[in-house]
């Protein structure tokens, strides 16, 4: 079974400009999520979608910060203009359902962004 | 908001059980105790997770206080490749997301 795919692996950019991360949950997955890992730190939810709507976004940046799951199967995670503080680890992850009860979170491997 | 405590780092002898101990005092009745683990440069991995019995699986096993208010993740056999931060996380069943604290960083060493 394939995991979360998530692309570009790394990228940097210089302060100001945009940047966007791709993400597939694993195949069936209705909940998404993206989480920010600053380094040293664990990972912090930013916005989790139930298909293809939104459940959660109340620690998204909105001012810089938008993703879409259009389709409900893959999404997008887009700042603009980025900031310094933006240099972080963007991780997708994915679950069957919204429901904790036994219901395991599958993370991918990570977008790394520096911002210069 | 973690509602976990576990030590910072902890060292381990390759070959040897690694005994990793979290507190959750203030865990309620239907809480879930879940352990993930991320090694340097990947995304945090899913190791097992329990609500009220001791469950063991391919990677670990896991031991809940009767109280539930601790519980210990034990690697068997620990290897060089189970060097990573080890994250305890409780969740309720309503709680959709996972919140992470910051997790022992555990060092096995040959």
């Amino acid at each position: 079974e394939a995991g979360v795919a998530q692309s570009p692996r790394y990228k940097i950019i210089e302060k100001r400009q945009s940047v966007a991360f791709w993400c597939n949950p694993i195949s069936g997955h209705a909940t998404l999520y993206w989480y920010q890992q600053i380094l040293g730190q664990g990972p912090k939810l930013l916005i989790q979608f139930q298909n293809n709507g939104v459940v959660d976004d109340s620690q998204l940046p909105k001012d810089r910060f938008s993703a879409e799951r259009l389709k409900g199967v893959d999404s997008t995670l887009k700042i603009q203009p980025a900031k310094l503080e933006d240099s972080a680890v963007y991780l997708c992850a994915s679950s069957l359902s919204w429901a904790a009860s036994g219901n395991t979170i599958y993370f991918g491997e990570g977008s790394w962004l520096t911002v210069v | 908001d973690a509602k976990t405590t576990q030590p910072t780092s902890m060292d381990c002898a390759e070959g040897r059980a690694a005994n990793l101990p979290c507190n959750h005092s203030t865990i309620s009745g239907n809480e879930y105790v879940y352990w993930y683990r991320q090694i340097h440069s990947q995304g945090p991995q899913y190791i097992i997770h329990g609500l009220k019995n001791n469950e063991t699986n391919e990677m670990a096993s896991l031991i809940i206080t009767e109280d539930r208010k601790s519980s210990t993740l034990i690697l068997p056999h620990a290897t060089l490749r189970d060097t990573a931060v080890y994250y305890c996380i409780v969740r309720s069943p309503n709680d959709y997301k996972l919140s992470f604290g910051a997790g022992t960083t555990v060092t096995v060493r040959a």
